[in-house]
């Protein structure tokens, strides 16, 4: 069974600091893992997603994540937040099948 | 490209009555959509994934009789809420897969329908 776990229901970040939110993930086989955002009262947004290859992937918006097969890891990172980031982001997982399993959620919230 | 709607994005309907959402892929055809349900402030929880032209599989948990899928064409999958009562209330959201494509290996999500039952 695979399971994905966000740290933190919740983060708030100053405009223009450093985004950071934690996805943790467990798998029996190797995973595809994904980042959604979602704005209040809409669909899910892909943000990035690693398949193989490159630890390090790029996505929209200046987000970025890295892969580390060994901490079982897959956090987001953003720079320098920006007012418009504000919004539920989702870390899903695929694993064996194109079921995602979707982890709890972090809230962002972005103080001018 | 890729883009997946969904109708209606709002209803509220009477307790006891049916419900019909529909989820459609625009500009791609799309062998596989899955149906998810999303409570306020959670996560989405997948209900069933649905397949062109055969039964809807669905989770552990889910009523097949209550949530009724059909996918009879490439374009269109539709989710039916029978009997609706306000436990039913929630948001919920479609994806389709696009396999033919490079990006074989993402869903597409729909924009989402807010249900509430009185």
């Amino acid at each position: 069974a695979q399971s994905v776990t966000q740290l933190g229901s919740h983060v708030s970040v100053s405009e223009g600091a450093l985004v950071l939110l934690r996805c943790n993930y467990s798998s029996s086989v190797p995973p595809y893992l994904f980042w959604y955002v979602q704005y209040p009262n809409q669909g899910l947004q892909l943000l990035l997603k690693y398949t193989t290859g490159a630890t390090l992937v790029k996505g929209i918006n200046g987000f970025e994540a890295e892969f580390k097969k060994s901490e079982t890891s897959f956090h987001l990172t953003k720079p320098s937040a920006h007012m418009s980031d504000a919004a539920e982001y989702f870390c899903a997982l695929r694993a064996g099948s194109y079921q995602l399993t979707f982890g709890k959620g972090t809230k962002l919230s972005v103080i001018p | 490209g890729a883009v997946v709607s969904q109708h209606p994005s709002w209803v509220i309907c009477k307790s006891g009555t049916s419900v019909k959402i529909e989820c459609r892929s625009l500009d791609f055809q799309a062998t596989t959509m899955f149906w998810y349900r999303q409570f306020p402030k959670q996560s989405l929880m997948l209900m069933a994934t649905s397949n062109e032209g055969s039964k809807a599989t669905y989770e552990q948990g889910v009523e097949k009789d209550k949530f009724l899928i059909n996918h009879a064409s490439l374009t269109l999958s539709t989710l039916t809420v029978t009997s609706a009562h306000p436990e039913d209330s929630s948001f919920y959201i479609c994806s389709a897969r696009q396999p033919t494509s490079g990006r074989a290996d993402e869903q597409f999500f729909g924009p989402g329908t807010r249900l509430t039952v009185l």
